[in-house]
């Protein structure tokens, strides 16, 4: 089944230890990219990447790093989470034919930083 | 001026009746557009791409036009199960990928 695999769902953690959540695409996206949803604030791109060890920041990439080593794998981490990055996070990845395209998401996770 | 712009709602609309979202996005060079539909949290999932020319689906139709850079969602015959937010995407041609924040629909019995 073509899908992205988001782990974990649910984490809480404390102020500064630190923390990745992986993802996983089996459908050989080449875009893949991580999002921030807020009440409020709606879907925010984080990171993003257009192919194997090509990065780019999105629209709030501080506090947050991501790797592209394989294509499949897009982790996001969080070196010193604080209690703003509270959110629930999804990982998203498109075919990038003429531009990325329609994205499928992964489940999501809800992060909780105390 | 917001890069994608949506009504939040929320927008109670009785079964049956036709529903409308509209959706207005700031840079002219944007690629693509998309329509995607979201339920309580869940992650969001595609309904339909948005083409110059119009396209339907089903009860679902998408409108697109260049000139106003306005993008358009109507629903015919919406059921309890369109219940949702709706949430229009923009391509802004740069590979970057924007949301609007959204539209809530109730659909009401």
């Amino acid at each position: 089944e073509a899908q992205v695999t988001q782990n974990p769902r649910y984490l809480i953690t404390v102020t500064g230890k630190k923390l990745t959540v992986t993802c996983s695409q089996n459908m050989n996206h080449e875009y893949m990219s991580w999002y921030r949803q807020d009440p409020g604030l709606g879907l925010r791109q984080i990171y993003y990447s257009m192919n194997v060890e090509v990065t780019d920041k999105g629209d709030v990439p501080e506090g947050y790093k991501v790797s592209r080593k394989e294509k499949r794998n897009f982790p996001l981490i969080l070196e010193s989470p604080s209690p703003n990055q509270t959110s629930l996070y999804f990982c998203a990845s498109s075919p990038k034919t003429g531009g990325p395209g329609p994205l499928h998401f992964g489940n999501g996770t809800r992060l909780t930083v105390t | 001026r917001k890069e994608v712009e949506q009504d939040p709602g929320p927008f109670n609309v009785p079964e049956g009746a036709t529903v409308a979202f509209n959706c207005t996005y700031s840079n002219s060079a944007s690629q693509s557009f998309f329509w995607y539909r979201q339920d309580c949290r869940k992650e969001p999932k595609l309904l339909m791409s948005v083409y110059s020319s119009g396209n339907e689906d089903g009860r679902f139709t998408a409108q697109l036009n260049r000139a106003s850079q306005y993008i358009s969602l109507l629903i015919r015959d919406s059921k309890l199960s369109d219940s949702a937010t709706y949430l229009c995407v923009v391509n802004r041609g740069d590979d970057k990928i924007i949301f609007g924040k959204g539209t809530r629909l109730h659909i009401l019995p």
